[in-house]
């Protein structure tokens, strides 16, 4: 089995300050996802990357960035923090018909 | 453009009843359901999937049938335990292609004692 590891698990951020979260998996996946999830409305598609270096805008990509430098790893960047912003962040990976997630980063802005 | 409805917030039972969970879906391509489960502090996982109409998948004791003619995809359960107190989506694979998931807003299930 694989494993898909984000870090940092918790993050605490100042109001427009420039954040990045990190994700890897050893499943040896091509696809990629970011999705936030807020309370009480599910999970939002962020990016999502099908190979290496390609990059895919979802719903949800206004005020991120993302970065997929290498098959196993794919970067997240909220490029302004909004004051009193929490979410949760999960990663996510798929080959086929099954999407693999992470644990999450929780992100709380002061 | 697609979307998935999952009427249900909150659902709390007692342990040892039926739970049905309801989620419905709109798209205009051929629909590939999900359900993922989620419990606190851990990552979603899939619990079941299907693109069969009207044939049952099962897991875990959780069951759901694809019914295309009412969009449908509901999970259920013949008696709840304590420990499938969790976070349940439902899930469509997106018309854009394979590589998208979109999920509804989430069903939290509690079962008390």
């Amino acid at each position: 089995g694989g494993i898909i590891t984000q870090t940092p698990k918790f993050l605490i951020g100042q109001e427009g300050q420039k954040l990045t979260l990190k994700c890897q998996q050893n499943f040896n996946h091509d696809t990629m996802y970011w999705y936030r999830q807020d309370s009480g409305k599910g999970l939002r598609l962020i990016y999502y990357s099908i190979t290496e270096n390609d990059l895919q805008k979802g719903d949800l990509s206004e005020g991120y960035d993302a970065s997929r430098e290498k098959k196993s790893s794919f970067s997240l960047t909220v490029t302004s923090a909004q004051k009193n912003e929490m979410a949760v962040f999960l990663c996510a990976s798929s080959m086929g018909t099954e999407v693999f997630f992470g644990k999450g980063t929780r992100l709380t802005v002061v | 453009g697609d979307s998935v409805t999952q009427t249900e917030g909150l659902v709390t039972l007692t342990k040892g009843l039926p739970v049905m969970l309801n989620c419905t879906y709109q798209t205009t391509y051929s629909p590939f359901l999900f359900w993922y489960v989620q419990h606190l502090n851990e990552a979603p996982k899939l619990l079941l999937k299907s693109s069969t109409d009207n044939k049952r998948t099962e897991h875990q004791g959780f069951y759901a049938t694809l019914h295309k003619s009412s969009s449908s995809f509901h999970l259920q359960k013949s008696s709840v335990q304590l420990s499938d107190s969790a976070l349940y989506f439902c899930a469509l694979r997106g018309s854009s292609g394979s590589w998208q998931l979109i999920f509804g807003s989430g069903t939290q299930l509690t079962v008390m004692p």
